[in-house]
């Protein structure tokens, strides 16, 4: 099946930029989704598509992916963008979805 | 708005069943295909099937298959996940989410979340 994997935490300053990366087996050949989870809260779509923002998710976030690795960034981190990110694939080989197995950022 | 709203915590034995429910409003209940995704404690988030409420349709993870069912009553646009043989790995907090149709196919990521049910297995 397949595997996506993501460092367990990423640690960045304020105003600085944070990129979490995401890895698989030729990845950019596939469509990344991200996630946004904060403690005790169920997860917020923050990007679609490798690149694509949902309405209300600010302009600071932006995405990636090529090759064998997908890329998400947070320019200018504040202290609220601190919470456990999720990349997600869906799996043509399987016909399932798969997720990443999150990566915290903490804003210090 | 897209709302899912999911049944309450849940406390069973070990090998016992539990059924969660996901009710959905604001929308057509058939455009968008249900997921289940689960998260054990201070673990990452894992994906265990789907139904297209339109047909009723499953497809389920392997890792899942004989001991999960997911189920829809289109009267009341509410859909079941039924998790049978409970181990003490599958407590967890258990999402319900939402992916939208799009033509024949579906867009692949999650737009809508329930607010989790939490399920504790012990002995």
């Amino acid at each position: 099946s397949y595997v996506l994997t993501q460092p367990p935490s990423v640690s960045v300053a304020p105003g600085k930029t944070a990129r979490i990366t995401c890895e698989g087996n030729n990845i950019g050949s596939k469509s990344v989704h991200w996630y946004q989870q904060k403690p005790r809260q169920a997860p917020v779509l923050v990007m679609y598509y490798d690149t694509d923002r949902p309405s209300g998710i600010p302009e600071r976030f932006s995405g990636s992916n090529s090759g064998n690795a997908a890329t998400l960034t947070i320019s200018r981190s504040e202290a609220g963008d601190e919470a456990d990110y999720s990349c997600q694939v869906w799996d043509s080989a399987s016909d399932h979805w798969v997720f990443g197995g999150g990566t915290k950022l903490t804003v210090l | 708005q897209v709302q899912l709203v999911q049944s309450g915590a849940e406390v069973k034995k070990l090998g016992a069943s539990v059924k969660v429910s996901c009710k959905a409003s604001e929308y057509t209940f058939t455009t968008y295909y249900i997921h289940w995704v689960r998260q054990a404690p201070g673990q990452g988030l894992e994906w265990m099937g789907l139904i297209n409420p339109s047909s009723g349709s499953t497809n389920y993870a392997q890792k899942f298959q004989g001991r999960v069912t997911m189920t829809r009553d289109s009267s009341t646009s509410t859909v079941y996940m039924d998790l049978s043989s409970l181990k003490s790995e599958d407590t967890a907090v258990y999402y319900c989410a939402a992916e939208r149709t799009h033509g024949a196919s579906t867009t692949g990521y999650f737009d809508y979340w329930g607010q989790g049910t939490l399920v504790t297995v012990s002995s």
